[in-house]
């Protein structure tokens, strides 16, 4: 089946600074892909869509200037954390659109801000 | 809160029937999904089902949809230790495909 993943799978990173994070369709193309984050023990929160070639869409409450989405290609979105802060610990999430129901998820990257 | 609500635990002895209960707000959700995660995987994708459709069996799965009162759920039959894992009930959003909100998720834990 088809996959997605993500590096790295896990960061620490101190406070101040920005991470990125990759997420890669590997064997199909993806025009849209979606960043979501979770919490522990809570549901995932739809971050943003990353649209290849466009702006992504970043949903209600998300600082787009905060989580900065690219997706320059059409196997590949990046997600930048700006200037980390503890709170910005989590879990982040993307996953890819196959076509129709196939949304594939990849395994997650779980930041650490200290 | 959340938009999508789910219980946060279940256990279930192999052999027997598990189920899932999930409760949903958004009436114009086309599609109701059921996910599962497992520790270091992506979510994968069990079933989906059609707003208009009450039931949809799949092998061990079968699912219930109660649209009047936003109703979903899940049941695995014949739980197996393999089906161990975080299930999440996800409704479509803005009919987009790959759009979902998602509930909370419900640990399952298999014991022998």
């Amino acid at each position: 089946g088809a996959v997605v993943s993500q590096h790295p799978s896990w960061v620490i990173c101190k406070s101040g600074t920005s991470v990125k994070i990759e997420c890669r369709s590997l064997d199909f193309q993806a025009t849209t892909m979606f960043w979501y984050r979770q919490f522990p023990k809570q549901s995932l929160m739809l971050m943003a869509t990353s649209n290849e070639g466009s702006k992504a869409t970043y949903e209600q409450g998300v600082e787009k200037d905060k989580f900065l989405i690219n997706h320059a290609s059409l196997t590949l979105s990046t997600l930048t954390v700006t200037s980390a802060h503890p709170e910005d610990s989590s879990f982040y999430i993307c996953s890819a659109n196959g076509g129709g129901h196939e949304q594939y998820f990849g395994p997650g990257t779980r930041l650490t801000v200290t | 809160g959340e938009d999508v609500e789910q219980s946060l635990f279940l256990s279930v002895r192999e052999g027997d029937s598990s189920v899932i209960n999930c409760t949903y707000t958004d009436s114009s959700s086309t599609y109701l999904y059921w996910y599962k995660q497992e520790p270091g995987a992506g979510l994968q994708l069990l079933t989906y089902i059609f707003s208009n459709m009450d039931m949809k069996q799949d092998q061990r799965l079968t699912v219930l949809l109660n649209k009047k009162d936003k109703h979903l759920s899940l049941r695995i039959a014949d739980t197996q230790t393999g089906d161990s894992a975080i299930y999440f009930c996800a409704e479509s959003i803005d009919n987009s495909w790959g759009k979902f909100q998602f509930g909370a998720g419900t640990q399952v834990v298999v014991t022998p």
